[in-house]
């Protein structure tokens, strides 16, 4: 099983839904969670960290399960720009300078 | 300013060559990162260093040498090249563990 997992998708929706990821670690001492943004031939850069108490950021919504090892996100009211790779990103253990990258979940939002 | 920055942003080269990339980081940060992005867009993580200690090492050929000179700076050279080192390289530095990472732009490497 792999540390981190992601269904790679495509996602296709249009402008205005609301579309959700999930992604799946398989470490249970696993200490810190983000999901990360990139969009073609460009760097990943941070979306938001994930809490175990969940976080939200505008349209935006992580979420954390560590009972069933998963965190989450949702986007509501999904715009043109949202259209990207959202990388889900697990620190596996204390001392967490090591980062586990998922595959990425890729998004196209259509008008 | 840019916070992380990479030279050279695109690499194309021979097999058998020889060649380095460099990566500068003017966050103050301790801890500075290799990743590399294959085809299939996995981001794998090569090496990091804490304030100029290497402290992760994954399984990456000896090919693969970093070289920390300060903290601010990272760089990788790469002997030998081989096609299958093709693939967008990112360095990454973060302030401390479970921290944000900030990436560079990458380079884009090509073995030809």
């Amino acid at each position: 099983r792999k540390e981190v997992e992601q269904d790679p998708g495509p996602f296709n929706v249009p402008e205005g839904a609301t579309v959700a990821f999930n992604c799946t670690y398989s470490n249970s001492a696993s200490q810190s969670f983000f999901w990360y943004r990139q969009d073609c031939r460009k760097e990943p850069k941070l979306l938001m960290s994930v809490y175990s108490s969940g976080n939200e950021d505008g349209r935006f919504t992580a979420q954390l399960n560590r009972a069933s090892q998963y965190i989450s996100l949702l986007i509501r009211d999904s715009k043109l720009s949202d259209s990207a790779t959202y990388l889900c990103v697990v620190t596996p253990y204390t001392g967490g300078f090591k980062t586990i990258f998922g595959a990425g979940t890729r998004l196209f939002v259509k008008a | 300013d840019t916070a992380v920055s990479q030279t050279p942003k695109y690499l194309v080269t021979q097999m058998g060559n020889d060649k380095s990339i460099k990566c500068e980081q003017n966050l103050g940060h301790d801890t500075m990162y290799w990743y590399k992005q294959d085809s299939k867009k996995f981001l794998k993580i090569m090496f990091s260093y804490n304030n100029k200690e290497l402290i992760i090492n994954e399984t990456v050929p000896n090919r693969f040498s970093p070289k920390s000179p300060d903290k601010a700076h990272l760089n990788l050279h790469i002997n030998s090249l081989e096609l299958g080192d093709s693939a967008v390289y990112f360095c990454a530095s973060r302030y401390r563990e479970n921290t944000e990472a900030f990436f560079g732009q990458g380079t884009r490497l090509t073995v030809v």
